[in-house]
Parts: structure tokens; sequence; C-alpha cells
């Protein structure tokens, strides 16, 4: 069964960095890209990050390039998201998805607040 | 970047009925087109890929349509179980966007 487990999240000011980790189970971590997608409360859905299956390739959308990076470790099966100059609209529920299709799979998602 | 217009924000119906949901990208997105459930403090499943692939252990009363840039979510014969919101996602390029949703009540 695939499991991914975010975890990381909680209050920070405006500003600060955050790390969040997702650790992942139940198939062949190395053999698939991975995602970052937040939900900010009560709000859609915004893709914020896709690492490719070696590392080597990453993607961001505009509203955190440059502050936000994704990286992996396939030996632990571990996904990361280092938040950096967060601010107050990253405030959002941040889940880690994956699949062979699309994005298939997801965790239950971590709550980051940004807030002074 | 592509946009995707989701339609309707939200709706109404009873069980037994039949609905559907659309999805209107910017441009082609190559049936590269997935839908999304998503119940109240809950992660979103996904329902259908590439347009049309029905997800494993998905009910069959979901399907999907639609190719180039207009896309469908049918719901057959409506159960309690399937109030929820529906989003739309493009995974056809970076930046992925997704619909902003569809919120189905069950009357």
């Amino acid at each position: 069964e695939v499991q991914l487990v975010e975890s990381g999240g909680g209050l920070v000011q405006p500003g600060r960095s955050l790390k969040l980790s997702c650790a992942a189970s139940g198939f062949t971590f190395s053999n698939y890209y991975m995602a970052w997608v937040r939900q900010a409360p009560k709000k859609g859905l915004e893709w914020v990050a896709t690492i490719s299956t070696s590392g080597s390739r990453t993607y961001y959308p505009d509203s955190v390039k440059g502050r936000f990076t994704i990286s992996r470790d396939n030996a632990k099966s571990s996904l990361y998201l280092q938040m950096n100059s967060l601010k107050s609209e990253d405030t959002a529920t941040y889940y880690c998805a994956s699949g062979r299709y699309s994005l298939d799979y997801w965790g239950q998602g971590v709550m980051v607040t940004v807030s002074s | 970047d592509i946009q995707m217009t989701q339609s309707p924000a939200s709706l109404s119906a009873s069980l037994g009925e039949t609905v559907s949901i659309e999805c209107l990208a910017s441009e082609d997105i190559y049936n590269n087109l997935a839908w999304y459930q998503q119940k109240p403090g809950k992660s979103p499943q996904l329902l259908i890929y590439y347009a049309s692939s029905l997800q494993d252990g998905v009910p069959s009363r979901f399907s999907g349509s639609g190719s180039g840039t207009q896309y469908s979510l049918k719901i057959n014969s409506l159960e309690s179980e399937d109030a929820a919101t529906y989003f739309c996602l493009q995974d056809s390029e970076y930046p992925y966007t997704f619909g902003a949703g569809t919120k189905l009540e069950l009357k």
C-alpha cells in the first residue's frame, strides 16, 4: 500500500524558514517524480513543486520560485520542501503527491501557518 | 501559464441523478487532464487520469471525456458518498494548474 506521510509543519513568522519532509513507502520511490501541492484554508489547490526521479530537474510556479526548494533522498525514500522567506500567503496545508499517471497518491497533508 | 476554468462552482442534485462538471483549458492540453474528489478534512483522491481513464478502485459511475481544451466529468446515479468538491488538474505542462473546484451537494 502506498503511503506518503508529511511532517515538519507548524507556526512560523513571516520572513523565516521551514522545511517539510515526506516519508514514502509502498512503492519504488526512486522511480517516480514527486510533487508538493498546497491548499490555503477554504481555498483551491495550488501546485508548488515537482522533482524528477534523480533530482536533477525541478519545477516551480512563479509564486514560490526562488524561495522554495524541492529535494529528495532516494536512499531514504524521502521528499523535502525547504521554504524560505515565508509570507502570510504561504499559509496552507501542504501535500506530498506522486504517481504513475498523474498525482495518483497524496499524503494526509501538513499545516503551515505564517503569522507574527 | 495554462488557465483552467471549471464550472459550475457549485451544484445541488438528488440521489440517483446524473451530473456533469466541465473544465475548459486556455490552450490544448492533449488529454493531460485529471479529476479529483476531495471531502472535508481529507486529501484529494484521483478519479480519472488522461481525461477518460478510470483510476483503480473508483466506481464505474464516474467517467471522464473530452479533448483539446474541453473536458468533463460525469457522475451517474449519484450516491450520498459523492457529496464532495471536485477539481480538475492539467498536467500537460508546467506550471501544473488546477480548476477552482465544484462543490457537489446532495439534496
